[in-house]
């Protein structure tokens, strides 16, 4: 039930783009993204509640397909700020509760 | 506004002792989770609480480990006779509705 995310690795040159993939065997209720630098804690980026829904932070955007329980994100012209790893977070409606499961994440390396 | 906080930082343990991790979530938060996270790894889920209550504990290994959230005071994580294989990063989250915002977290190191 734990999201997969694909790539596992990205490099880019600062300027470039890439795309993040985050998938689910399971109906979603949200899709939320977070990015972790080596040694600190995860940073909420964003959540998409609805299906098809699309969100965006700065140069940093999201879409959510609800169908097909994916989830994209976008980084555009990327900056060497936005090196570190990249976790998608899927929440599930269970009866009494629902539950949450992060994707095993992706590294992002942003080189000058 | 103070984000989440997480006490100790940093924790050393001698095997066979006990670790208590505390965090106290965000003004206005209700809903604590505990995660582990192994060098170079991905966030384990261990725990899902609200005060007073434990809603989710399907990730927290059935002996050693306990977690509380009291009606007054932070949520606490209980490792009782650690072991090596401890050793990792705890950390919290809190969220009042639906997005989770991480504490700093705790390294544990069990000696």
């Amino acid at each position: 039930q734990q999201p997969v995310q694909s790539p596992q690795a990205v490099i880019l040159r600062e300027g470039e783009d890439a795309v993040i993939n985050c998938s689910s065997s399971k109906a979603l209720y949200s899709v939320h993204w977070y990015r972790q630098k080596h040694g600190e804690a995860p940073v909420f980026l964003m959540i998409l509640l609805k299906g098809g829904e699309q969100k965006g932070h700065e140069k940093i955007s999201a879409s959510f397909n609800e169908k097909k329980q994916q989830s994209s994100l976008y980084l555009t012209a990327s900056q060497l700020s936005y090196s570190g790893t990249y976790f998608c977070g899927t929440e599930i409606d269970l009866d009494n509760f629902n539950k949450f499961y992060f994707g095993s994440g992706t590294k992002l390396n942003v080189k000058p | 506004n103070a984000g989440v906080m997480q006490n100790p930082r940093h924790l050393v343990r001698r095997r066979g002792q006990e670790a208590r991790l505390r965090c106290s979530p965000m003004k206005g938060h209700s809903h604590v989770y505990w995660y582990r996270q192994l060098p170079e790894e991905g966030l384990k889920f261990m725990v899902y609480l609200q005060k007073e209550n434990i809603i989710d504990e399907s990730g927290m290994p059935k002996e050693r480990f306990s977690a509380e959230f009291p009606k007054e005071g932070p949520s606490i994580l209980r490792i009782q006779q650690v072991v090596r294989g401890d050793s990792a990063a705890y950390f919290c989250a809190s969220s009042g509705r639906n997005e989770q915002f991480f504490g700093p977290g705790t390294r544990l190191t069990v000696l």
